[in-house]
């Protein structure tokens, strides 16, 4: 089965920081990865997802992550927050064939102040 | 459309009410799920509809009690709840055996006094 770890629980960043957040998946196979995000009393919002080819990868509001395979890595960045960046941030996983339902890590916390 | 709708989006309930909770989604979806999210934490599975079939059930009590009546629909029957069953119940579809990942409705916020 697959599981992720991510380990930073809260992160606190000023405005215009850089950001990475760390994700890391354990399965046995080919995996698709995502980052959601679910702001202050919202539904989740997927900000991006990896498949195949470029293991670097483009989201939506200047998100983006990077894929290591040899570190089973998928971290998610961002060169300069913003206050409207405060959420809860959650790194996901489920087998490549779409097949195995969509596991969850913990999620990370940021809150950006000004 | 390309969203997943769920009503309602609060209720609160006694423990010797029944309820149903709904979720609908009109993109052709074929996997429909429910995830239960406690407050600070990640959404955990519940519960996963495959073609309008029951494949997975997470060992969730028998007091949640899912259907599906058709492909675009999935209901969440609730009996006799506890007061730690209080979270926010989240619905979710995709496209079977195909990488696109989930879309989530809003989820509804249960309370159960």
């Amino acid at each position: 089965a697959q599981s992720v770890s991510q380990h930073n629980h809260h992160v606190i960043l000023s405005e215009a920081a850089s950001l990475e957040l760390g994700c890391n998946y354990s399965y046995g196979g080919t995996v698709n990865l995502f980052w959601y995000v679910q702001y202050p009393g919202q539904h989740l919002q997927l900000l991006l997802k990896y498949f195949s080819g470029d293991p670097l990868v483009k989201g939506i509001k200047g998100f983006e992550a990077e894929f290591i395979k040899s570190k089973f890595s998928f971290n998610l960045r961002k060169p300069s927050v913003q206050w409207s960046d405060t959420a809860e941030y959650f790194c996901a996983v489920n087998a490549y064939s779409g097949n195995t339902p969509l596991v969850f890590g913990k999620g990370t916390r940021l809150s950006v102040i000004a | 459309d390309t969203e997943v709708t769920q009503t309602p989006k609060h209720l609160v309930m006694g423990m010797t009410n029944k309820k149903s909770l709904k979720c609908e989604q009109h993109m052709g979806h074929r996997a429909m799920y429910w995830y239960k999210q406690k407050a600070k934490k990640p959404p955990e599975l519940m519960f996963v509809y495959s073609y309008e079939k029951l494949s997975i059930n997470e060992s969730v009590p028998s007091r949640f009690s899912p259907e599906c009546p058709n492909s675009s629909l999935l209901n969440l029957h609730l009996h006799a709840l506890q007061p730690e069953d209080s979270a926010l119940y989240l619905c979710a579809s995709s496209r079977r055996g195909i990488n696109d990942g989930y879309t989530f409705g809003s989820g509804t916020r249960l309370t159960v006094v």
